[in-house]
């Protein structure tokens, strides 16, 4: 299995400039979780799809955060216009169809806004 | 609401001898508890987890972890640490109704030679 996918590895763009992050998770699972990683906050769960379907997007922190999921094996993370404060390492995770099972992680994208 | 709980933002130990990261948890309901290992530049994996069952769980690279209700711990061991699990480790949980999963703040663990 080539477990969750994410791409870019790394992005470097200007403050204002349209930005997508991209994830392809575990094929089979039904759950996809994007978080976001910062020193100072730790680890933030942004979004969460059940089934493409977006269930909870209260971690969005502003209008500017995008995300859809439009089938089962893709799904994006936009940010539309980045600010510096928008750097970060975005992870995507997914999960099987088993309430007790454990998330699976990419990779990461890391993201700088200048 | 649910939260996590590293006290330690650094454990530093010898090669060789025992390793404990220590976490705790607050969640409505019966808890789900994860340990998952992250190295620089990379994504979080997962050691291992509670559901039911055992209060002693056991999981990849030698780690486990003990589950205690009555202090709600799940603090994470290993008998004798090697200087390759030097890396940031975080505890998670979340409710059994529940499909959010809180992360604690992490603790970076450094296994000397």
């Amino acid at each position: 299995d080539a477990g969750v996918i994410q791409s870019p590895r790394h992005e470097v763009t200007e403050m204002g400039q349209e930005v997508t992050l991209r994830c392809k998770p575990i094929s089979g699972h039904n759950s996809l979780f994007w978080y976001r990683q910062t020193m100072m906050r730790g680890l933030e769960l942004l979004i969460y799809f059940n089934n493409n379907v977006p269930i909870d997007d209260s971690g969005m922190p502003e209008d500017r955060f995008s995300a859809k999921m439009p089938n089962a094996s893709f799904s994006t993370l936009k940010i539309q216009p980045s600010e510096p404060r928008d750097s970060a390492v975005y992870f995507c995770a997914s999960r099987g169809q088993s309430n007790t099972g454990e998330l699976f992680f990419g990779e990461g994208s890391r993201l700088t806004v200048l | 609401a649910q939260s996590v709980a590293q006290p330690e933002d650094q454990v530093n130990v010898a090669e060789g001898n025992p390793l404990t990261v220590k976490c705790t948890y607050s969640v409505s309901g019966n808890p789900y508890l994860f340990w998952y290992v992250q190295y620089p530049n990379r994504g979080l994996q997962f050691l291992l987890k509670y559901i039911t069952g055992d209060n002693l769980v056991k999981g990849s690279y030698g780690f486990e972890a003990e589950f205690n209700k009555s202090q709600t711990s799940f603090h994470l061991k290993k008998p004798s640490a090697l200087v390759s699990d030097s890396a940031l480790y975080f505890c998670a949980v979340r409710g059994s109704n529940d499909y959010k999963l809180s992360f604690g703040a992490g603790t970076t663990v450094t296994v000397r030679a």
